[in-house]
């Protein structure tokens, strides 16, 4: 079955870098777009990223907007998110999940499967 | 992009009906017929119940329905039980964003 395992999580600074990860098994990871979706705590969810199928495209919220970069390792069915100059709120579980079906003869605009998240925390 | 609206809670009684609202815009639920609905545990990840507005992954309950008039679409939860108490978000594909997220309701089952 669809398995997403994100890792890389942690406590830093404001003002400095962490790299999160996802492993995807479980299905073609060739074949979907690929989402981060942040939450922090005791709040709603976020949007914050995209990458293509292919890795050819990418998407980002107005608030990691030049901060945070997402890519893909295909070869090794990896999701990343680089984050930089972090904030304090910045501080969420970051959640990988998948999107686009882009081999689907119908739109796939949705968010079928979830990791079970990363909690990263942003404080001096 | 601001997200889009829910009532902050909803609650109802064992085997009632409930409604969760979500109120965007033209250019996101209005503009689309992609909206979807996540139920979130608490300490759990979310998971899609309704997706492309009134469709149901396999295996979610048939209590669970979509629908959408204008720039509002709407969750019930029919028959509700014990274990739909959660937190519930929907989201929709935008013109700008791509995505967008509901600002979520808390059900509680009395």
């Amino acid at each position: 079955q669809v398995q997403l395992v994100e890792s890389g999580g942690g406590v830093v600074q404001p003002g400095t870098s962490l790299r999160l990860s996802c492993a995807a098994s479980g299905f073609t990871f060739t074949g979907y777009g690929m989402h981060w979706v942040r939450q922090a705590p005791g709040k709603g969810l976020e949007w914050v990223a995209l990458i293509w199928y292919d890795g050819s495209k990418t998407s980002y919220a107005d608030s990691v907007k030049g901060r945070f970069s997402i890519s893909r390792d295909n070869s090794k069915k990896t999701l990343n998110l680089e984050m930089n100059s972090l904030r304090a709120e910045d501080t969420a579980v970051y959640y990988c999940a998948r999107g686009e079906d882009f081999w689907s003869d119908s739109p796939h605009y949705y968010f079928d499967s979830w990791g079970q998240g990363a909690l990263v925390t942003v404080s001096t | 992009q601001s997200a889009l609206t829910q009532p902050a809670s909803v609650s109802g009684s064992p085997g009632q009906s409930i409604t969760i609202s979500c109120t965007g815009t033209n250019s996101d639920v209005g503009g689309y017929n992609y909206v979807s609905w996540y139920q979130q545990h608490p300490g759990k990840a979310p998971n899609l119940i309704i997706y492309d507005v009134s469709n149901r992954p396999s295996g979610v309950s048939n209590r669970f329905s979509g629908s959408k008039s204008g720039n509002t679409a709407s969750l019930t939860i029919s028959g509700l039980q014990a274990e739909d108490e959660a937190d519930y978000y929907c989201s929709s594909y935008t013109r700008t964003s791509p995505y967008v997220f509901g600002t979520g309701t808390k059900v509680t089952v009395l």
